[in-house]
């Protein structure tokens, strides 16, 4: 089962940030997050993962909370083309064992 | 980024029938392969797991016999699924994942079943 809980559904306006939030409260020590997203009909796609320090590329910002319990993915200026089902994901397992998990995920929608 | 992918991309068959996918990582090597099932609406669900030349990890209520993963080399997996039926008739992706322990997915492909 997934370790993770999202909101179904978010909107955002263009040129906007978009945050999503993501509950993993019973995330183990050694355990990264990781979020995907997957455009309607697409294989997902990778945004960004960390562990304990927040993190930023190029697509977005992760930030983790110090008790590692929630993190909130931050795309800082929405684009139609961000509208996507993001997936919030704790890698299980360890080093060469490691799987992805996928929960129910948010669909967000960036409104014109 | 490293790019994986899958063929076809779509595919019709009539039930009773065996169907194969491919999956393949094109710019590095795959040490383990991943197959994932997504039904409508819903989200990815995980079927198997596969290194390279040993035999495929199912997971709980996955039918081995029915999902066939063949994982020969470094670049490629094959998934069949053997006498479909219409309610296999779904989105099957697959995701390689090589030294960095990083996952990448492939496009994904619609099977039908008629």
């Amino acid at each position: 089962d997934a370790k993770t809980t999202q909101p179904p559904s978010m909107d955002c306006a263009e040129g906007r940030a978009a945050n999503l939030p993501c509950n993993h409260s019973t995330i183990s020590g050694n355990e990264y997050v990781y979020w995907y997203r997957q455009i309607h009909s697409q294989g997902p796609q990778y945004i960004i993962h960390g562990l304990k320090n927040n993190e930023t590329n190029e697509m977005a910002s992760l930030i983790i909370t110090e008790d590692r319990k929630s993190s909130t993915l931050i795309l800082p200026h929405a684009t139609l083309r961000d509208t996507a089902v993001y997936y919030c994901i704790v890698r299980v397992g360890g080093g060469a064992t490691n799987k992805l998990i996928f929960g129910t995920g948010t669909l967000l929608a960036v409104q014109p | 980024g490293a790019v994986v992918s899958q063929h076809p991309s779509w595919v019709i068959c009539k039930s009773g029938t065996s169907v194969k996918i491919e999956c393949r990582s094109l710019d590095f090597q795959a040490t383990t392969m991943f197959w994932y099932r997504q039904f409508p609406k819903q989200s990815l669900m995980l079927m198997a797991t596969s290194n390279e030349g040993s035999k495929a990890t199912y997971e709980q209520g996955v039918e081995k016999d029915k999902f066939l993963i063949n994982h020969a080399s470094l670049t490629l997996s094959t998934l069949t699924v053997t006498s479909a039926h219409p309610e296999d008739s779904s989105f099957y992706i697959c995701s390689a994942r090589g030294t960095t322990h990083e996952q990448y997915f492939g496009p994904g492909t619609r099977l039908t079943v008629t």
